[in-house]
This record gives structure tokens, sequence and C-alpha cells, in this order.
């Protein structure tokens, strides 16, 4: 079935520096990946939708200067998280939907990566 | 905007089944959703359910959807301590964002 790799799994970092969190699709062309954001206990919250080879869409309140995404290939999808705050520290989760979503119209899901912890101090 | 609401939490004895509700507003819904999140980790997908039908089954897991109502429901039969996570439903028009519920707490008691 299709896998998304999210590394890293878990991040600690110093305030003012930035953060790259990467999104694999291992078996498949994803031509469109989602990036959210969790906060303990709490569901997912979409920060913004990569597509590929165009710049993404941010949800509102999502300040597109601090959380860079950048999807350069049908298989690799990235967000830095650039001069962190202590308030970013959170759990960030990417997805993929499957190109052949939108061809066939078949359902293959969203797969979702495993998520990245980041804490920063 | 779209609008998912779900129950916080559920506790349930081994062996029981389970039954997480959902409920949602957008009514031009294609596909819902349910996805499982064990503690620290992503989400996996546990089924899906295009709009236009009633019902689906898979092994223990069995989806009921009342469009009408827009109330959908996840049963699980034989309920086992690994099911204990949270569960998520979610709603998607097709090639549109997905819209996530608020998770509801299955905790399943030995």
């Amino acid at each position: 079935g299709a896998v998304v790799s999210q590394h890293p799994s878990w991040v600690i970092c110093k305030s003012g520096t930035s953060v790259k969190i990467e999104c694999r699709s291992l078996d498949f062309q994803a031509t469109t990946m989602f990036w959210y954001r969790q906060f303990p206990k709490q569901s997912l919250m979409l920060m913004a939708t990569s597509n590929e080879g165009s710049k993404a869409t941010y949800e509102q309140g999502v300040e597109k200067d601090k959380f860079l995404i950048n999807h350069a290939s049908l298989t690799l999808s990235t967000l830095t998280v650039t001069s962190a705050h202590p308030e970013d520290s959170s759990f960030y989760i990417c997805s993929a939907r499957d190109r052949l979503f939108s061809q066939t119209g078949a359902n293959y899901g969203y797969t979702f990566g495993s998520g990245t912890r980041l804490t920063v101090v | 905007g779209e609008d998912v609401e779900q129950s916080l939490f559920l506790s349930v004895r081994e062996g029981d089944s389970s039954v997480i509700n959902c409920t949602y507003t957008d009514s031009s819904s294609t596909y819902l959703y349910w996805y499982k999140q064990e503690p620290g980790a992503g989400l996996q997908l546990l089924t899906y359910i295009f709009s236009n039908m009633d019902m689906k089954q898979d092994q223990r897991l069995t989806v009921l959807l009342n469009k009408k109502d827009k109330h959908l429901s996840l049963r699980i039969a034989d309920t086992q301590t690994g099911d204990s996570a949270i569960y998520f439903c979610a709603e998607t028009r097709g090639y549109q964002k997905v819209t996530f519920g608020t998770g509801t707490k299955l905790q399943v008691i030995p």
C-alpha cells in the first residue's frame, strides 16, 4: 500500500533556529501534499496545501513566511519552520494524496506520515 | 465552513462492541473516513465510505452513514486492548482538503 515517510520523528531546537521536516511518498507520486499541526489532545489543523511545482496554499492565520513549504518533486515536500519559538512546539504531520486519485477517481485515501514532534527550547 | 463533531471519550470492556459517532455539516461531502491515531504516531486509515453508500463492513469494522442526518458511525466488534487509540472521522469533497473531527479517545478495559 501507499507509504509516506516523514523525517525526523522528533527534533529539539533552540529558539531562533530553523528546522526542516521532510515528507516523502515512497511508492507513489503525490501531486498534492498537506501539512497539519496537532496540539496535545486536539484534532489536526490544516496549515497548508502543497502542490508540486507551484506555491503552497496556506490556511487563514498561518504565516507563510514562517512556515516555508517546498514541493519540488512528485515525491517530496518539505516544511521549514523558520526562526522557531517555543510556541511553535507541536506535532506536525504530513499527508499525501496519490496522483492516481485525481485521474481515476479511485480513492486511495490520504496517506499520513508518522509525524514530527518539534520542541523549541 | 465545514464542521465535524465527535464525542471526546468512550470506554468499553474488552470483547464488547464499540460505537464511535460523528456528525458533519457539509452536505457536499463525497468521501468520509475513519482514522486511528496511537500515541505519538501519525494517522492510520481504517476505512472509508462513499457518500452514496449506507454501510460498509470490513472485518471487525462496520461503518454506517446516514446522509440525511449527516451522521457517521464506526462500530468495532469484539473490541481488543490494541484498539485503544484516538479515532478521527474526516470528510472531503474529493479533490479538496480533508476536514477532521475532534477525535474520540477509545479506552478498552481488560
